[in-house]
């Protein structure tokens, strides 16, 4: 059964590059099947896409947060990263890794917190 | 990115059932079968529940259904029970620029 790990620090400064990886088990990343991405939630408030990519490299991203947001993949370790730039208090969130059809997320990491303060 | 609009909260009472409800444009769910929904309990990640609008994946209960109308889709939980209270949340698929969206969320209350 695939399961999907969040990691990363849980404080960032402000200003500062959010770095998050996702390792997957129990299946390949490598799958045509599926896109992978990444979904947050501030404490109290709810879900926020923030972007997918496909195991080729084809990225899709939401436009609010396009132009501070980089997901990546590591086929040979079987994870793939965000990255979320200049920071800001208003990114303090959980932040989910999923799998992803067309359709839905039918598969969910647990979340891991990311504080933004100095 | 604007989010697809549901109720902020709908309550039953054990054994009723309820809708929620779903808003969205010609944009994302009148335009596509991609509609999906999910629970939340709290301090835990979403589940998925509905996919494909009206698809249970395996081991959801058949008492979640799916439905969609135009630019508004719905789930409706029928003999509802207490473990079904949690927040709900729809998405839909919006184009292959934006590729996803989802719901502002809603908290079901079992009375």
């Amino acid at each position: 059964q695939m399961h999907l790990q969040e990691s990363g620090p849980g404080l960032v400064k402000p200003s500062e590059t959010l770095s998050l990886t996702c390792t997957v088990s129990g299946g390949s990343i490598s799958s045509s099947a599926y896109y992978w991405g990444w979904i947050r939630q501030p404490p109290g408030k709810g879900l926020e896409w923030i972007g997918n990519m496909y195991y080729s490299g084809s990225t899709f991203y939401n436009p609010s947060l396009k132009s501070r947001v980089t997901i990546s993949v590591d086929a040979s370790q079987n994870q793939f990263s965000l990255k979320l730039r200049s920071v800001t208090a208003a990114d303090t969130s959980v932040y989910y890794c999923g799998r992803h059809t067309i359709g839905a997320f039918d598969i969910w990491g647990q979340g891991t917190m990311v504080t933004v303060s100095s | 990115q604007s989010a697809l609009t549901q109720p902020a909260s709908v309550s039953g009472s054990p054994g009723q059932s309820i809708t929620i409800s779903c808003t969205g444009t010609t944009s994302d769910v009148a335009d596509y079968n991609y509609v999906s929904w999910y629970q939340q309990h709290p301090g835990k990640a979403p589940k998925l529940m509905i996919y494909d609008v009206t698809v249970r994946p395996s081991g959801v209960s058949n008492r979640f259904s799916g439905s969609k109308s135009g630019s508004t889709a719905s789930l409706t939980i029928s003999g509802l029970q207490a473990d079904d209270e949690a927040e709900y949340y729809c998405s839909s698929y919006r184009g292959s620029s934006t590729l996803h969206v989802f719901g502002t969320g809603t908290k079901v209350t079992v009375l």
